[in-house]
């Protein structure tokens, strides 16, 4: 079947590791994301890539790092800088922009981070 | 204000009920919108996107207001399922501009 998965689904951390979450699609879509979501908030944007080997910070890229090696996997290391990183995190793909439009994106079923 | 701007709710309403929540956009250049589902601890799932006057999917409508800026999700005959958090997404033409609405929450009682 078609889709993002995302693993671990729950990962402890202690404060000062590096941690990295996986991301993967095979919808051949083109552009991913990383979103993080906090408890009773909306998402926002941590990284973005439209192409392989080329990413773009979002509105919160600080303490986090990706890397775009390959079309369908898009990782995103949660580095010891962040200093709130216990959140949902959520992967995402969309196709290719067309006429102008915005296509919609392609959640995976998220990561919860927890740091101890 | 804010790029995308959500009641947070929660809607609280009987079952059969129907309910009908904005959402406001600032940026007048923006050409699609959509409106995603979330369940509680779920990744949001897309409901409906709209990218002229409307659309409609069943028990589901969903608005654009180009004039007043904002887009609008109405849902007839509500069903317990429908309870969940509704958000609403302002994209921009360009990828780094994906905001995302804080979200409504409605809540359907039997």
């Amino acid at each position: 079947d078609g889709g993002i998965t995302q693993s671990p689904k729950y990962l402890f951390r202690k404060e000062g590791q590096n941690v990295t979450l996986s991301c993967e699609q095979n919808l051949n879509h083109d552009a991913m994301y990383w979103y993080r979501q906090d408890p009773g908030q909306g998402l926002r944007l941590i990284y973005y890539s439209q192409i392989v080997n080329d990413f773009q910070k979002g509105d919160i890229a600080e303490g986090y790092s990706v890397s775009r090696e390959k079309k369908e996997s898009f990782p995103l290391t949660v580095t010891s800088a962040q200093k709130n990183p216990t959140a949902f995190y959520l992967c995402a793909s969309s196709p290719p922009l067309a006429g102008g439009n915005y296509n919609e994106q392609f959640f995976g079923p998220g990561t919860r981070l927890t740091v101890l | 204000r804010k790029e995308v701007e959500q009641d947070p709710g929660p809607f609280n309403v009987p079952e059969g009920a129907t309910v009908a929540f904005n959402c406001t956009y600032s940026n007048s250049a923006s050409q699609s919108f959509f409106w995603y589902r979330q369940d509680c601890r779920k990744e949001p799932k897309l409901l409906m996107s709209v990218y002229s006057s409307g659309n409609e999917d069943g028990r589901f409508t969903a608005q654009l207001n180009r004039a007043s800026q904002y887009i609008s999700l109405l849902i007839r005959d509500s069903k317990l399922s429908d309870s969940a958090t509704y958000l609403c997404v302002s994209p921009y033409s360009s990828a780094s501009k994906i905001i995302f609405g804080s979200g409504t929450r409605l809540s359907i009682r039997p």
